[in-house]
C-alpha cells in the first residue's frame, strides 16, 4: 500500500520561504505524478501543480507560476514543493497528492497526511 | 479560489436520502469528468466518487454520482452517522489546465 508521509507543521515570516517534503513508500514512486493542493482555513482545496518523479517535469497552475518550485530526489522517493515570498495568505493546510490509477489521472485517492504552514508577519 | 459551486451545508435523518449538489461551467462539468471527497475534520481529503459515478474500492454503494450539463450530484443514501462530514465536488479545468474543487457542503446528521 503506497503512503505519502509529509515533513511537519512550519512557521515563516512574510517574505520568507518554505520547503516541504512529501516522502512516498513502496515501489512505485516513479510511476505516478505528484500533485501539490493547499487548504487555507474553512476553504476548499486549490490545486497547485504537479510534478512528474520520473523525468522532473513540473507544470504549476498560472495562479502559482514564478513563486513555487517543484523538485524531487529519486534515491530517497521524496518530492518537494518550495513556495517563495510568502504572504499571510498562504497560511494553510499543504498536501501532495497522487491519482487514482483508474481515473484521468486527476483524481487523487492517495494524500500525505498535509503540512500546516502558518505565515505571520 | 473555489471555481465550483456548492451549497454550504445539507442535513438528514438517519436512514434518509441526501442529495449534494454542484454548479460548474462549460469548461470543467461541462467538457469533463467530475470526482467527489469527502473530508472529516483535521484529516486530509477522501475520494469517494470518480468519473462521475465510479467508486474507488471500499466505498460504499450508498455513495452515487452524476452528472447533467455544467451541474453535478452526489447522493448519500441511508444516511449514517458516520456520513457527518464536509463534501467537496472536482473537475478538471480547460482554462486553469488543472482540478478546480467546489465549495464545499457540510452535512450534518440529525
Amino acid at each position: 500500500q503506497v503512503q505519502l508521509e509529509q515533513s511537519g507543521a512550519e512557521v515563516k515570516k512574510s517574505g520568507a520561504s518554505v520547503k516541504v517534503s512529501c516522502k512516498a513508500s513502496g515501489n512505485t514512486f516513479a510511476g505516478y505524478y505528484i500533485h501539490w493542493v493547499r487548504q487555507a482555513p474553512g476553504q476548499g482545496p486549490e490545486w497547485m501543480g504537479w510534478i512528474n518523479p520520473k523525468s522532473g517535469g513540473t507544470k504549476y497552475a498560472q495562479k502559482f507560476q514564478g513563486w513555487v518550485a517543484m523538485t524531487r530526489d529519486t534515491s530517497i522517493s521524496t518530492v518537494y514543493m518550495e513556495l517563495s515570498r510568502l504572504r499571510s495568505d498562504d497560511t494553510a493546510v499543504y498536501y501532495c497528492a497522487r491519482p487514482h490509477s483508474g481515473s484521468g489521472g486527476e483524481a487523487f485517492d492517495i494524500w500525505g497526511q498535509g503540512t500546516l504552514v502558518t505565515v505571520s508577519s | 479560489q473555489s471555481v465550483l459551486t456548492q451549497p454550504p451545508s445539507a442535513s438528514g435523518t438517519p436512514g434518509q436520502r441526501v442529495p449534494i449538489s454542484c454548479s460548474g461551467s462549460s469548461s470543467n462539468i461541462g467538457s469533463n469528468t467530475v470526482n467527489w471527497y469527502q473530508q472529516l475534520p483535521g484529516t486530509a481529503p477522501k475520494l469517494l466518487i470518480y468519473s462521475i459515478n465510479q467508486r474507488p474500492s471500499g466505498v460504499p454503494d450508498r455513495f452515487s454520482g452524476s452528472k447533467s450539463g455544467t451541474s453535478a450530484s452526489l447522493a448519500i443514501s441511508g444516511l449514517q452517522s458516520e456520513d457527518e462530514a464536509e463534501y467537496y465536488c472536482a473537475a478538471w479545468d480547460d482554462s486553469l489546465n488543472g482540478p478546480v474543487f467546489g465549495t464545499g457542503t457540510k452535512v450534518t446528521v440529525l
